[in-house]
């Protein structure tokens, strides 16, 4: 079974540009999920997708960051200005019916 | 809301040993507690998980306990080996929502 697969896997850029990052969750997973997890500390999620429809985002600081998946298949999550404190490991998950959460392999973002 | 405390933060033993990480939540509606292992730089993956009707679950070298009276669970690792050195996470989570809050990790080393 292919995994969730995550693109690009590191980012470098400076405060006030923007960043896109890409998902695509396992195959047949309506539940997609956008995490942060910044260096020494657990993920927080950033906003929860059932299909191509918003469950929760009450964590996404929606000044900056917005999130879509569309299609209900794969999502992007973009973050524009961004800030230094931004700096984290974005992680995408999906998940069946169950609520077991597969991970992605991270975005390392790093923000100069 | 929900909180989820994680101790120790850090945790050395020596091959061979056991190795104790525990949790404590708050919200009583907690039903489902998974336990991830982050190695460096690799996505969090599941190793074991406990429902709220248990107390206890298995797998091989690995277990989980809960005391649903105290609020809190453990994961138990016997006959530690070097590639059981990574950071695991708890998380507590409400069916219905499905809603993880994760703890905030402990680094574990196993010396060889």
């Amino acid at each position: 079974e292919a995994g969730v697969a995550q693109s690009p896997r590191y980012k470098i850029i400076e405060k006030r540009q923007s960043v896109a990052f890409w998902c695509n969750p396992i195959s047949g997973h309506a539940t997609l999920y956008w995490y942060q997890q910044i260096l020494g500390q657990g993920p927080k999620l950033l906003i929860q997708f059932q299909n191509n429809g918003v469950v929760d985002d009450s964590q996404l600081p929606k000044d900056r960051f917005s999130a879509e998946r569309l299609k209900g298949v794969d999502s992007t999550l973009k973050i524009q200005p961004a800030k230094l404190e931004d700096s984290a490991v974005y992680l995408c998950a999906s998940s069946p019916t169950s609520g077991i959460r597969y991970f992605g392999p991270g975005t390392r973002l790093t923000v100069t | 809301g929900e909180n989820v405390e994680q101790h120790p933060s850090t945790l050395s033993v020596q091959e061979g040993d056991s190795a104790v990480i525990k949790c404590t939540y708050s919200d009583s509606a907690s039903n489902y507690f998974p336990w991830y292992k982050q190695e460096l730089g690799k996505r969090p993956q599941l190793i074991i998980d406990i429902r709220s009707n248990v107390g206890e679950k298995k797998d091989q070298r690995i277990a989980v306990t809960l005391n649903k009276t105290a609020k809190h669970f453990s994961l138990h690792i016997t006959e530690t080996q070097p590639e059981d050195s990574a950071v695991y996470f708890c998380a507590a989570s409400t069916s219905g929502t499905y809603k993880y809050i994760f703890g905030t990790g402990t680094r574990l080393k196993v010396l060889a």
